[in-house]
């Protein structure tokens, strides 16, 4: 069974500085997605970033990237140039590469972002 | 651009309760996702469902738990007899099948089950 580890249960930044989201998971599958989700304080998941294992480069979405090291199978998310706005929690997830198979979610991880 | 819509966003209900929470999937969407987040807990799977049927389950997702897709664009969880521990944020999931959709998941805002 896979499962996803966030070792950061809370992080705070200075807004307009870079901040790094830590995600491990296991997995004895060679390929899969993985996402990064927000979850503002309206509750709602709202996907930021994903990732496709057979994928060496990192996946870019605006200030959000990521940093994916599959033999370590790491996978974290570098927020540059942070917004109030992104105060929210992160959460990491994993996902099989066959359609329609459930996500294994990590614990998450709450970022406030600091004026 | 089109989301996954969730009624009620809050359920208020008494214990041993039947409770049914309803979500519109997008609309060329086949598989769909019901998830539950307790208050300060991480987001758990209970159920998938495609091609009306249950295609696979967790553990939390027992006999109290029922899935239904009555027409062609809801989606319902059917709790029959609430429990106290099923309060919780239940999230309703859809995914569209085909190689362009790279198996992303789109969540709705959720309904908040509150049992007392």
């Amino acid at each position: 069974a896979q499962t996803v580890t966030q070792s950061q249960p809370e992080m705070s930044v200075q807004e307009a500085e870079t901040v790094t989201l830590s995600c491990t998971y296991d997995t004895s599958e060679s390929n899969y997605y993985l996402f990064w989700y927000k979850q503002p304080p309206s509750r709602q998941m709202i996907l930021v970033i994903r990732q496709e294992a057979y994928k060496q480069q990192n996946a870019t979405e605006n200030r959000f990237s990521v940093n994916f090291q599959k033999a370590a199978k790491s996978f974290s998310l570098k927020i540059s140039d942070s917004q109030l706005g992104d105060t929210a929690m992160y959460f990491c997830a994993f996902s099989p590469p066959e359609y329609g198979q459930n996500f294994v979610f990590g614990p998450g991880t709450r970022l406030s972002v600091l004026p | 651009e089109p989301e996954v819509t969730q009624t009620p966003s809050h359920q208020v209900t008494q214990m041993g309760q039947e409770v049914i929470l309803r979500c519109v999937p997008i609309s060329n969407h086949l598989y769909f996702y019901w998830y539950r987040q307790i208050l300060g807990q991480k987001v758990e799977f209970l159920v998938s469902f495609y091609n009306n049927e249950i295609s696979e389950k967790s553990e939390i997702f027992d006999d109290q738990f029922s899935v239904e897709r009555p027409d062609g664009s809801n989606f319902t969880l059917k709790i029959r007899s609430t429990k106290l521990e099923d309060s919780a944020m239940y999230f309703c999931a859809s995914s569209v099948h085909g190689a362009i959709a790279k198996n992303i998941q789109y969540f709705g805002a959720g309904t908040r089950l509150s049992v007392l």
